[in-house]
Order: C-alpha cells, then structure tokens, then sequence
C-alpha cells in the first residue's frame, strides 16, 4: 500500500468549474508538497505547507494534520491548468527525500 | 535568477552501459535531491545530497549512485543498464542552512528522459 494515496486518479472537468484533488498519506509528516507536472516533464511546486491553509491565485491547498489528510482546490479552472497534480510529503525527520503520491491527471475542456 | 539545470535532456544507452546526468542546482542551494520517475512505479526518492555528502537514500540497488561537487553541482551514475532503468530522472534543489532540518520548497529542474535499448 502506497504511504501518499491520492484521489481521483483522472478528472475530466469543464472550464470555470471548481476542482478538488484529495491526498491522504499515513505516516506522519514534517510536511506536504503540492506539484505539478505538464507534458514534457518539467515539474513545478506549486505549495509546501505543514498546517492550516494557502492561496495562491486560483489555487488553494489546505491540509489537516490530524486526518493525515490535504486537499487542492482551483477555482475558475482553465484549460492552461490541465496538468497532471502530485502530492508529496517528508517523513518526519526533515530529510529532503519525498514520498510521492501517484499523481491526479486533470484535463479542462474549454 | 537561473533555475535547476539537468544535462543532457534525452539520453540513448545500450544494456550493459553506463551513464552520468548532471544537476546544477538553482545559486546559493546546497541540496540536491534525486528521483526517477516511470509509468509503472511513479516518482521515486534515489537520494539526496548536502554540502558533498549524502544524506539519505532511497531504496535503489548499487548500480545507482551520485555525488556533490564543491560548487553543490551534482552528478548521478547508473552503471550496467538495465532496460527498466529507461525513466525521467529528475533533480531537485532547495535551501538548507546548516544542520537545520526543517524543511524548504523543493525546485525541479526539466529532467533527463534515459532510454535504455
């Protein structure tokens, strides 16, 4: 069993519509990271949080400690946020090694 | 500011080779993580350098290995390819301050695409 489950797997959703991408992990953790990758490979971290909330533009990622559990969220979604989201934590320790979750693969229809 | 640089981009190797991808790190970064990413098995943690030493590492057999320059470059070899070792290996860099654990964002270079025929 994988230690970082992500949901769903796949989400085909409209444009403007309003995106949620679960992550639930079951070791304990220092932190979370929030990723993306588009095609090609190159991939972007988008948050790092180890409590509460964080906003940055469209996106928000909230996480809850005691649930072991962490959520994203893009408001107005664009075909541009089409991309394939990975979640990713450090074990408790701090060491830079991630554990990574399979990864959401989002597509917004225009 | 320059960001996470991976040589080369693409790579071509026969069973049985050897390889060597380079990372230079984003300026000031001194850790460099390694990962190899492939359908089957997702992004997986190889291992992760600090000031020229490795710190920590992930459940990979020997043939894979690294290392850190002094100027925090950092090179990772494969030795005696495998076919499943074609993958995206990909690099990461972040801040560190002495023996500071707490954690920092991660930046990633493009990645190196290896495929082994």
């Amino acid at each position: 069993k994988n230690e970082v489950e992500q949901s769903p797997q796949n989400l085909t959703a409209q444009e403007g519509e309003f995106i949620t991408i679960n992550c639930s992990y079951s070791v304990g953790i220092s932190a979370l990271h929030w990723l993306q990758q588009h095609p090609g490979g190159g991939i972007v971290s988008l948050f790092m949080l180890s409590s509460g909330k964080k906003k940055h533009g469209r996106l928000i990622a909230t996480i809850n400690i005691q649930e072991k559990h962490s959520s994203l969220h893009i408001t107005a979604s664009h075909p541009r946020d089409s991309a394939v989201y990975i979640c990713a934590v450090h074990s408790g320790g701090g060491a830079d090694g991630l554990t990574f979750g399979k990864g959401t693969h989002l597509i917004i229809q225009p | 500011k320059a960001g996470v640089t991976q040589t080369p981009r693409y790579l071509i190797k026969t069973r049985g080779q050897q390889v060597t991808l380079s990372c230079s790190p984003i300026s000031g970064h001194r850790s460099v993580s390694w990962y190899q990413q492939t359908p089957g098995q997702g992004l997986q943690f190889l291992f992760e350098y600090f000031s020229e030493t490795q710190r920590n590492k992930g459940n990979f057999p020997g043939r894979f290995s690294g290392r850190q320059f002094s100027n925090s470059r950092s090179e990772m070899n494969v030795s005696t390819l495998e076919l499943g070792d074609s993958a995206l290996y990909l690099c990461a860099s972040s801040l560190r301050s002495g023996t500071e654990k707490s954690n920092t964002e991660a930046f990633f270079g493009q990645g190196t695409r290896l495929t082994v025929v």
